[in-house]
């Protein structure tokens, strides 16, 4: 089957450590994107990419990093930079780029949980 | 000013009833609306999509986008309890990337 696979699920961080979020796609899309979601709140954009080796800063960038050295990885690392990383993290992938419509249809993973303890 | 705006909620309406979301951007340069479901605890998936003015149907949903006007709604016939969730819209900025509002809780009571 075909979708966006995150991991971990959980994740408990003690501050001051980086730690490392994992999206892998399989719907051979072009474009990714990483979402943070606080509770009763939206989407913001953290960072997005729409090939390979090459990647955009979002809204709130500050405190995180991401790669995409392949087409179907996309991992965000929240570094210790961040001072309240303390929520639900959402990668997203979309197949088309530069067109009309073509961003908004984006296929989301379950979902990272991360509590800074 | 927020780039899309929502009325949080929580909308309360009863079961057979028509709920009615909005939404309002402030980007002019927007072409493209979106509203986005997200049950609790879960993550968001798209059930409609809309580029031109008028009104698109799709089953019990109908989304309606007033380009002039900025504003962009969401009407659920026949609400049934498997409704209740939060709606996200978003519009598309640029050919690039999405921006959300902050959801509307929908709770349907039956």
């Amino acid at each position: 089957d075909g979708g966006i696979t995150q991991s971990p699920k959980y994740l408990f961080r003690k501050e001051g450590q980086n730690v490392t979020l994992s999206c892998e796609q399989n719907l051979n899309h072009d474009a990714m994107y990483w979402y943070r979601q606080d509770p009763g709140q939206g989407l913001r954009l953290i960072y997005y990419s729409q090939i390979v080796n090459d990647f955009q800063k979002g809204d709130i960038a500050e405190g995180y990093s991401v790669s995409r050295e392949k087409k179907e990885s996309f991992p965000l690392t929240v570094t210790s930079a961040q001072k309240n990383p303390t929520a639900f993290y959402l990668c997203a992938s979309s197949r088309h780029v530069g067109q009309p419509s073509g961003t908004g249809e984006l296929f989301f993973g379950e979902g990272s949980r991360l509590t800074v303890l | 000013q927020k780039e899309v705006e929502q009325n949080s909620g929580p909308l309360s309406v009863p079961e057979g009833a028509i709920a009615s979301l909005n939404c309002t951007y402030s980007d002019r340069g927007s072409q493209s609306f979106f509203w986005y479901r997200q049950y609790s605890g879960k993550s968001p998936e798209l059930i409609m999509s809309i580029y031109s003015n008028g009104d698109k149907e799709d089953g019990r949903f109908t989304a309606q986008l007033n380009k002039a006007s900025q504003y962009v709604s969401l009407l659920i016939r026949d609400s049934q309890p498997s409704d209740s969730a939060t709606y996200l819209c978003a519009a598309e900025q640029g050919a690039q990337k999405l921006v959300f509002g902050q959801g509307t809780r929908l709770t349907i009571n039956p």
